[in-house]
């Protein structure tokens, strides 16, 4: 069973870097799955930020292209959001996920979240 | 880009009744990518519905997903209090896009 947990600094500073990790267990970053990052801000719905896939391919949502880079690392099981020039709007919970485990086309596994807020 | 719109926003019913969340689609998509999620305070969204129509592992009967093209369903039979909570859709690709939410509130 595949689990996720993210960890990273809960507070962060107007205009600083948001820097988040999401350590995989009971599953390899090697594998036929595209690894997801999504935030929710307080009260609010669901965005997602951005995918990567073995390394070679990522995905971010438009509206946070220039300032978000999802990397991996594969020898440590772990995959990294790096989100800059953060405001209080990027206050969310940011969850980890992976796609699976039925068709690929469903977030069946997600980490239980973390939540940053950005303030000075 | 494709957008999704869920109706109610908020839902409220008595545990028994039955509950009817929409997910309408700008524009018409494989029913393949399309689920459904149940996301209770504190506690990261948990997959209900994949491929519009199959039911997760462990996922109750009473819960049911059905719709093609744009208009997607999730029914939810004789509701339990436990199901009381935000409900939210999903179309998997990239963009991955998720619908604002109902809220299903007891009466």
């Amino acid at each position: 069973q595949v689990q996720l947990q993210e960890s990273g600094p809960g507070l962060v500073k107007p205009s600083e870097t948001l820097s988040l990790t999401c350590s995989v267990s009971g599953g390899s970053l090697s594998s036929n799955n595209w690894w997801i990052w999504i935030r929710q801000p307080p009260g609010r719905g669901l965005e997602w930020i951005g995918d990567i896939y073995h390394s070679e391919a990522t995905n971010y949502n438009t509206s946070l292209k220039n300032r978000v880079t999802i990397s991996m690392d594969t020898s440590k099981n772990q995959f990294s959001l790096s989100l800059t020039s953060v405001t209080a709007a990027d206050t969310a919970v940011y969850y980890c996920a992976r796609d699976g485990p039925y068709n690929n086309f469903e977030i069946g596994h997600w980490g239980q979240g973390i939540l940053v807020t950005v303030s000075s | 880009e494709i957008v999704l719109t869920q109706s109610p926003g908020t839902l409220s019913l008595s545990p028994g009744e039955s509950a009817t969340l929409s997910c309408r689609a700008s524009q018409g998509f494989s029913s393949s990518h399309l689920a459904w999620y149940q996301q209770r305070p504190g506690q990261p969204p948990r997959l209900l519905i994949y491929g519009a129509s199959g039911r997760a592992t462990d996922i109750p009967a009473r819960f049911r997903g059905s719709g093609s093209g744009t208009d997607f369903t999730l029914t939810i039979s004789s509701l339990e209090p436990e199901d009381f909570a935000v409900y939210y859709c999903q179309k998997y690709g990239s963009p991955l896009l998720f619908g604002q939410g109902t809220r299903l509130d007891i009466k």
